[in-house]
């Protein structure tokens, strides 16, 4: 079965650093999507995506994040310049179309860790 | 979209039936309920979802009430694997805003 795979499952940066989050969407999905969970929290929305640009985005998604869909396989999240509380699991979704009746698939998440 | 309330944990036998409630009274008739669950760390892995009736595939079955306020979802013969964090969730068809709305969900846990 078709799943969305997410690359590195653990990522160590140094605060202030530069991180790219990777994934691949399944490969007839239109919509993707970022989410992350801070340990011990509940799985809180960033962003989604549509058409080559951001459809919505959370209070969460400020200016040191991007989204990218480099090519037609990757979609990736950017955080600039990393800090301690970016620390979480960060998990990709992707649904076929973005309306109510279509279930968003996620991967199993890259792991944040934030020195 | 609609808010929805779960028990903070159950917990069920090997081999039996889980039955996990969900309470979602404020739903609109254009909002569509669904359940996702989350082993561990990992991602959450959609379960099932419906609108109006009960929906029945591999993983599950989702019974909601003809006033469609509240639901369940049946686990029929639970295993150890099926420990897990339930959760439910209230969609609104036509949107294309897409973000779900994670609560604490339920807590299974299943025991030999």
């Amino acid at each position: 079965e078709p799943e969305v795979t997410q690359t590195p499952s653990h990522q160590v940066t140094q605060m202030g650093q530069e991180v790219i989050l990777r994934c691949v969407p399944i490969s007839n999905h239109l919509y993707f999507y970022w989410y992350r969970q801070i340990l011990g929290q509940k799985v809180e929305f960033l962003v989604s995506f549509y058409n080559n640009e951001i459809s919505e985005k959370s209070e969460i998604f400020d200016d040191q994040f991007s989204v990218e869909r480099p090519d037609g396989s990757n979609f990736t999240l950017k955080i600039r310049s990393t800090k301690l509380e970016d620390s979480a699991m960060y998990f990709c979704a992707s649904s076929r179309q973005g309306s109510g009746n279509q279930p968003q698939h996620f991967g199993d998440g890259t792991r944040l860790s934030i020195l | 979209d609609a808010k929805t309330t779960q028990p903070p944990s159950m917990d069920c036998a090997e081999g039996r039936a889980a039955n996990l409630p969900c309470n979602h009274s404020t739903i609109s008739g254009n909002e569509y309920v669904y359940w996702y669950r989350q082993i561990h760390s990992q991602g959450p892995q959609y379960i099932i979802h419906g609108l109006k009736n009960n929906e029945t595939n591999e993983m599950a079955s989702l019974i909601i009430t003809e006033d469609r306020k509240s639901s369940t979802l049946i686990l029929p013969h639970a295993t150890l694997r099926d420990t897990a964090v339930y959760y439910c969730i209230i969609r609104v068809e036509g949107s294309t805003l897409g973000r779900l709305y994670f609560g604490r969900g339920t807590q299974l846990t299943v025991w030999p």
